[in-house]
């Protein structure tokens, strides 16, 4: 039982770049979410999803884009990289009586 | 909007002492908890979830409570291990709102 797992670990992007972070749970969780985390600011919600077909926004959502097209995967798309979006990025999925399980996080820089 | 506070933000205690991390909440409408450890450059990971209708649980060294009246939770470390360093992090959703609210996180290291 993998539970969730993120792709790349790593990533050094330029600005204005584009890139999909890959995530991918295998517990059929419906509900699926994204966070970033940096110093000082600790873990915010970028996007949440509720099921396949249906995305909302979090906290942080400007420059990012997701969608669910299936159960398994949620994919979280920077359209336009800033270095403001320099951070480290966490994939999650939820179940009321299982709780939070978190990926091993992405880190991404933008130069 | 429901906020999570953790004090101390950091704690070094003597390895084999036991030890108390706190954690308050500003909405007693806090339907589940859990508590997360993380180490440096690595994600979280998951050690307790207190479900609405529970008060505490226990795995192995570690005891978590909730009191939803006083807005407080506590996790409990026994005999207190080096590999225990790292910073911990309590996090609760509301009823109806599956959105996970994140503490502030305590820094704890085990003095061998």
């Amino acid at each position: 039982n993998a539970g969730v797992t993120q792709t790349p670990k790593f990533q050094v992007l330029k600005t204005g770049q584009s890139m999909t972070l890959q995530c991918a749970q295998d517990m059929n969780h419906e509900y699926m979410s994204w966070y970033r985390q940096d110093p000082g600011m600790g873990l915010r919600l970028i996007h949440y999803s509720v099921g396949a077909g249906i995305t909302d926004q979090g906290e942080v959502p400007n420059g990012y884009n997701v969608s669910r097209s299936t159960t398994e995967d949620f994919p979280l798309r920077l359209l336009s990289a800033a270095p403001s979006q320099t951070s480290v990025y966490f994939c999650a999925s939820w179940r009321g009586d299982y709780g939070y399980t978190f990926g091993s996080g992405t880190r991404l820089t933008v130069v | 909007k429901q906020e999570v506070t953790q004090i101390p933000a950091a704690l070094s205690v003597p390895e084999g002492e036991n030890l108390v991390l706190n954690c308050s909440f500003t909405d007693s409408a806090i339907y589940n908890l859990q508590w997360f450890r993380q180490d440096p450059g690595k994600g979280l990971t998951s050690l307790l979830l207190i479900q609405s209708s529970q008060r505490e649980q226990t795995s192995g060294r570690l005891n978590a409570s909730l009191d939803k009246s006083s807005g407080r939770s506590t996790l409990y470390i026994a005999a207190s291990q080096p590999g225990d360093s790292a910073t911990y992090l309590c996090a609760g959703t509301n009823f109806g709102n599956e959105k996970l609210t994140f503490g502030t996180g305590t820094r704890l290291t085990i003095i061998p």
